[in-house]
């Protein structure tokens, strides 16, 4: 079975400040990590998924399998970038895409 | 291109009454799921599809049924509304999973 936690529900952060929200996955295979991101009361929006090794918006995120983690970061915080932020885990080939609880981002002026 | 489309956006529904979630997404994507979303527990998985007339049940199935006669379209229907089912409902679709998903706006539906 796969599962998904975020281990904080809220976390803030002034801004210019570094953000480091977590996320560990358990899943026995290779999987697929995504960190989707949700703006008030819009819709998710992929904003990264680790085979792409990019950076969107200045936030980048590393697969740790040691660790089976896929932390999200970003050296600066805007205040725009807060949001809800939800880690996501597929099989890749299969159907079953699994979201954690998610964490709220609050950047503070 | 209009992406994923959700209708309607509210709704307020008496205990009993049923209803359909209308989703459609105009990419030509095979994989489509719906999804409820509450407060601490992110989204939970309903239903899904892997392509027109192939359907399966999520982790929350229960008084919700879907069917995919078309690669467009996903309606989701509640059958009899209970309370429990309050909750922005999402609707998303996939070329293929390891890609991610793009979701729809989202229907926030009360039970009353």
């Amino acid at each position: 079975a796969q599962r998904v936690t975020q281990p904080e529900k809220l976390l803030s952060v002034f801004k210019g400040a570094p953000v480091e929200l977590k996320c560990n996955y358990s899943y026995s295979g290779s999987p697929e990590l995504f960190w989707y991101v949700q703006y008030s009361r819009q819709r998710l929006q992929l904003l990264l998924r680790h085979i792409s090794r990019e950076s969107i918006k200045g936030f980048t995120a590393d697969l740790n399998k040691g660790e089976t983690s896929f932390h999200l970061k970003k050296p600066f915080a805007q205040e725009e970038d807060s949001a809800m932020y939800y880690c996501a885990l597929s099989e890749g080939y299969g159907q079953n895409f699994v979201f954690g609880p998610g964490t709220r981002l609050s950047v503070l002026p | 291109n209009a992406g994923v489309t959700q209708t309607p956006k509210f709704q307020v529904l008496k205990t009993g009454q049923s209803m359909t979630l209308q989703c459609a997404q105009d990419m030509n994507h095979e994989y489509m799921s719906w999804y409820r979303q509450d407060p601490g527990m992110g989204l939970r998985l309903i239903h899904y599809s892997v392509g027109a007339g192939i359907t399966d049940q999520g982790e929350v199935p229960n008084g919700y049924n879907v069917s995919r006669s078309t690669t467009e379209d996903f309606p989701l229907r509640l059958l009899s509304a209970a309370p429990s089912q309050t909750s922005v409902y999402f609707c998303a679709s996939s070329p293929w999973p390891a890609y991610g998903y793009t979701f729809g706006s989202g229907t926030r539906l009360t039970v009353v």
